[in-house]
């Protein structure tokens, strides 16, 4: 089945300096990189997606890289704020088989100092 | 549209109690998927449901049941539960593959 790793388990950052959180999975045939977002006693938030035929995504400050050779993906946050304080989470879908199963690594907690 | 909302938050249970959970998704979405969410283990899948058909199940015990109405709203349901039940409980709805968090039960097993 399949397993993603995520790394760092813990960041710290000056505000204005870039954060990236780096994913590997492990099965080739996950199509579908969520990023998700959790504030402290709240729910998991989407804040950026990438498909596999994508290799990169960005959304203002954020942003994703794929590399489906290496089965990894990272997301990238530049200029901090403290407000992007949060436990980030990545996840992979398989969804050849017409079901889904997000899969979760086991979350990076930023902290962003002002 | 509403999200995602989940009834009810909170809850505290004493061991061998049973819970029902509640979960309605977002108008329209037919899967809905619930995972176990604690300091130790992190985000864990239990067990998605479309079209009020079990597709999928994760690696829990048979403890842990769901079902599906057919106006897509879902319940899970746990029995004899244990101290290491006590979790953040959440349900996602998706149409297609993002999925979409509610704010979660959180259950206490005392």
């Amino acid at each position: 089945g399949e397993n993603v790793e995520q790394h760092p388990s813990t960041l710290s950052v000056q505000e204005g300096d870039s954060a990236v959180i780096k994913c590997t999975y492990s099965d080739s045939a996950s199509n579908y990189f969520p990023w998700y977002k959790q504030e402290l006693g709240k729910r998991p938030q989407l804040i950026i997606d990438i498909r596999s035929n994508v290799g990169e995504k960005k959304d203002q400050r954020i942003a994703v890289t794929l590399n489906k050779t290496a089965k990894h993906f990272s997301l990238h946050i530049t200029e901090t704020q403290p407000e992007d304080s949060a436990v980030y989470f990545c996840a992979a879908i398989t969804m050849n088989t017409g079901f889904q199963k997000l899969v979760f690594g086991t979350g990076t907690r930023l902290l962003v100092s002002p | 549209k509403a999200g995602v909302t989940q009834t009810p938050r909170y809850l505290i249970k004493t061991r061998g109690q049973q819970v029902t959970l509640s979960c309605s998704p977002i108008s329209g979405h037919r899967s809905v998927s619930w995972y176990q969410q604690t300091p130790g283990q992190g985000l864990q899948f239990l067990f998605e449901y479309f079209s009020e058909t079990q597709r999928n199940k994760g690696n829990f015990p048979g403890r842990f049941s769901g079902r599906q109405f057919s106006n897509s709203r879902s319940e899970m349901n746990v029995s004899t539960l244990e101290l290491g039940d006590s979790a953040l409980y959440l349900c996602a709805s998706s149409l297609k593959d993002t999925q979409y968090f509610g704010p979660g039960t959180r259950l206490t097993v005392l």
